[in-house]
C-alpha cells in the first residue's frame, strides 16, 4: 500500500529565506507525484507534479522540487520565502494504473515572518 | 473551464439530518473523485468515478453515504442520518483521463473548494 510522510506539521521561515518542505513516500514501485497548496477555506491548487522525465520539476510561484528515487523523497523547495506564501501545502501519490486516486500527506502548514 | 464547482459551500446541519453535496467538476473531464478533509489532516479518497461508473469505494464511505453520476456529468455525495464525526471539508476533484491529454496531464486532478459541514 502507498503511504506519504511529510515531516513536520508547523515550519516558519523568514522572508526571503529558502523554503524546504519535506515529502517522503512509500510505494512499491515509483508513483506519480504531486504538491498542492491550500489556502484558508479553499481548494487544493496544484504546484507542481512528477510523473516521469526528469527528475527535478519546476512548478508555479518559484517552486520546485525533485524526485530522488533511492531516497523515495519528493521534496519541495523555493528560495526565497513571500509572505504570500503561507499556506498549507500536501504530497500526494497516486499509483501508475488504476483510479489514479490520491493518498495525500497530513500536510505542513507554512509561516511567512516579516 | 471555469474549474470545479462545489454547492453549497457551507452546510451546518443538526445530528441525524440528511445532507446532500453537489459537484460540478470540468466539462470535458470523465474521471471525478470525492476526498473528505478534517481538521489537521490531508484529504482522504472517499470515492471515484469513471464516466457515470463508480468504481471504488473506500472503506470510509459507510452504508450512510451514498454518490452518483448518474449522467457522467454532476455528483451528488449524500450523507444520511448525519453524525458529528461527519463534519469535515468535503472536496470534489476531476480530471481527464487519457482522452485527449498529454500523460504528464491525464491523471492531474483539479479540485473545487469544497463544502465545509458542520453537524451539530
Amino acid at each position: 500500500a502507498q503511504s506519504v510522510t511529510q515531516l513536520g506539521s508547523h515550519v516558519s521561515v523568514s522572508e526571503g529565506a529558502l523554503v524546504l518542505l519535506r515529502c517522503n513516500y512509500s510505494s512499491s514501485v515509483p508513483p506519480y507525484l504531486f504538491w498542492y497548496v491550500q489556502y484558508p477555506n479553499q481548494g487544493l491548487q496544484l504546484l507542481l507534479k512528477y510523473t516521469t522525465g526528469a527528475t527535478l520539476v519546476k512548478g508555479i510561484n518559484g517552486f520546485e522540487a525533485e524526485f530522488k528515487k533511492s531516497e523515495t523523497s519528493f521534496h519541495l523547495t523555493k528560495p526565497s520565502a513571500h509572505m504570500s506564501d503561507a499556506a498549507e501545502y500536501f504530497c500526494a501519490v497516486s499509483g501508475r494504473s488504476g483510479t489514479y486516486k490520491y493518498i495525500f500527506g497530513t500536510g505542513t502548514r507554512l509561516k511567512v515572518l516579516a | 473551464d471555469t474549474g470545479v464547482s462545489q454547492d453549497p459551500r457551507h452546510k451546518i446541519t443538526k445530528r441525524g439530518q440528511n445532507v446532500t453535496f453537489r459537484c460540478d467538476p470540468i466539462s470535458e473531464h470523465n474521471r471525478l473523485y470525492w476526498y473528505r478533509q478534517t481538521l489537521g489532516q490531508g484529504p482522504e479518497f472517499l470515492t471515484y468515478f469513471q464516466n457515470e461508473a463508480q468504481l471504488e469505494k473506500s472503506r470510509l464511505l459507510s452504508d450512510r453515504f451514498s454518490a452518483e453520476r448518474p449522467k457522467g456529468s454532476f455528483s451528488t455525495l449524500e450523507i444520511q442520518r448525519t453524525e458529528q464525526g461527519d463534519s469535515a471539508m468535503y472536496l470534489c476533484a476531476s480530471s481527464s483521463g487519457l482522452q485527449g491529454s498529454k500523460l504528464s496531464e491525464a491523471y492531474e486532478q483539479y479540485f473545487g473548494p469544497g463544502t465545509r459541514l458542520t453537524v451539530t
